[in-house]
């Protein structure tokens, strides 16, 4: 069936780094694709919808200039957490819809952690 | 503003018991219906959805959830849990027309044998 990959799946590294996160669609295409943000024991919460082509579209309260969206290609959309910060460390999830299949394909997750 | 409500923060079952979690969302107009599960160290996986017609949808493993329109519900049902059904489930709505999912806070299910 359709898959979504995440990558990485982990990572760790110093306050001020930019962290790039990548989601790719594996046999499908995918005008777009959604990114989510997950705290501890807390539901997954919508920050912005990547759309291939054009810029993405940011939830009320995401900071635009922090978390860069790319959608360069119909399979690859990309999440740049740009100087992150202690408060930046999350599980952060993307997914995207099969048009054959209609729901959303969630990808396994990038847990980021911001010394 | 849309939401999604859970009442149930996280439930403890034996083997064979019954199974229902809350769902109720605030929402004008139509729209999609999800639960999602979520395994331990897996990615969210879909059980079932309701987008039209007969409100009572059946999923995968035998989980059911009914569309209550007047009530703003979508519960998720199970006869009788197994140990492998230990999981965090998602209840998440879609306004119509679009793809943009909006989650509930999640209920963690711990099957005991």
């Amino acid at each position: 069936g359709a898959v979504v990959s995440q990558h990485p799946s982990r990572v760790i590294c110093k306050s001020g780094t930019s962290v790039k996160i990548e989601c790719r669609s594996l046999d499908f295409q995918a005008t777009t694709m959604f990114w989510y943000r997950q705290f501890p024991k807390q539901s997954l919460m919508l920050m912005a919808t990547s759309n291939e082509g054009s810029k993405a579209t940011y939830e009320q309260g995401v900071e635009k200039d922090k978390f860069l969206i790319n959608h360069a290609s119909l399979t690859l959309s990309t999440l740049t957490v740009t100087s992150a910060h202690p408060e930046d460390s999350s599980f952060y999830i993307c997914s995207a819809p099969d048009r054959n299949n209609q729901p959303q394909h969630f990808g396994d997750g990038t847990r980021l952690s911001i010394l | 503003a849309q939401s999604v409500s859970q009442h149930n923060h996280h439930v403890i079952l034996s083997e064979a018991a019954s199974l229902e979690l809350g769902c109720n969302y605030s929402y004008g107009g139509t729209v999609n219906l999800f639960w999602y599960v979520q395994y331990p160290g897996q990615h969210l996986q879909l059980l079932l959805k309701y987008f039209s017609g007969d409100p009572l949808v059946k999923g995968i493993k035998g989980f059911e959830a009914e569309f209550i329109k007047s009530k703003f519900s979508f519960n998720l049902r199970k006869p009788s849990v197994q140990w492998s059904d230990t999981a965090e489930y998602f209840c998440a709505v879609s306004p119509h027309n679009t793809d943009k999912l909006i989650f509930g806070t999640g209920t963690r299910l711990q099957v005991f044998p």
